[in-house]
């Protein structure tokens, strides 16, 4: 089965700065990458997604690049808000299913 | 409200009861997962279904769980001589799954605690 790993597993940072949160995966099959975001007490929400054959994509404040040798990707959040502040998922996988990661909780301090 | 839905929200139950969790997904949409969350941890992959199929079943998954999906619409996770070790969030996702993406929308969760 897949491998998944996130690295750090809690991030604090100040209001305005960056948080990147990277995830290894062990199964070069997997092709398709996505981040979760889950608020405390709340479900998981997909905030951004990218597939094996591009290599970075952005939506406003975030982004995420992929390094397919090496099993890699990681989510990138510029100019944090507070309302970032929740716990991050990684979740490689394919068409079959995916594989979610232990989370990164992050903390944007005012 | 057209996104997932799950019933009941929360259950408390004693040792050795059976409970029967229920999820709605999105009409539209072909497949469905059952996770488990516990504190400080991801989802952990359960079960999930193609239409009516069950494709694949955690190997972590005892004797205890079953899941169906009888008419590819709803589905039941039923969990027989609950343990305490079963108490956990129950999570529901469904998907339309195409040939690379399968972008998993979640339900609200089923809270289940063990006595």
């Amino acid at each position: 089965g897949e491998n998944v790993e996130q690295h750090p597993s809690t991030l604090s940072v100040q209001e305005g700065d960056s948080a990147v949160i990277k995830c290894t995966y062990s199964d070069s099959a997997s092709n398709y990458f996505p981040w979760y975001k889950q608020e405390l007490g709340k479900r998981p929400q997909l905030i951004i997604d990218i597939r094996s054959n591009v290599g970075e994509k952005k939506d406003q404040r975030i982004a995420v690049t992929l390094n397919k040798t090496a099993k890699h990707f990681s989510l990138h959040i510029t100019e944090t808000q507070p309302e970032d502040s929740a716990v991050y998922f990684c979740a490689p996988g394919g068409y079959q299913k995916v594989t979610f990661g232990t989370g990164t909780k992050l903390q944007v301090i005012p | 409200d057209t996104g997932v839905s799950q019933n009941p929200r929360h259950k408390i139950t004693k040792r050795g009861q059976n409970v029967t969790f229920r999820c709605d997904p999105i009409s539209e949409h072909n497949r469905l997962y059952w996770y488990r969350q516990t504190l400080g941890q991801g989802p952990e992959f359960l079960t999930y279904f193609q239409n009516e199929a069950q494709l694949e079943k955690s190997r972590l998954l005892s004797d205890r769980f079953s899941a169906e999906r009888p008419k590819g619409s709803f589905s039941t996770l039923e969990i027989q001589r609950t343990e305490q070790g079963d108490s956990a969030m129950y999570l529901c996702a469904s998907s339309l799954a195409r040939l690379i993406t399968d972008t998993q929308y979640f339900g609200p969760g089923t809270r289940l605690t063990v006595l």
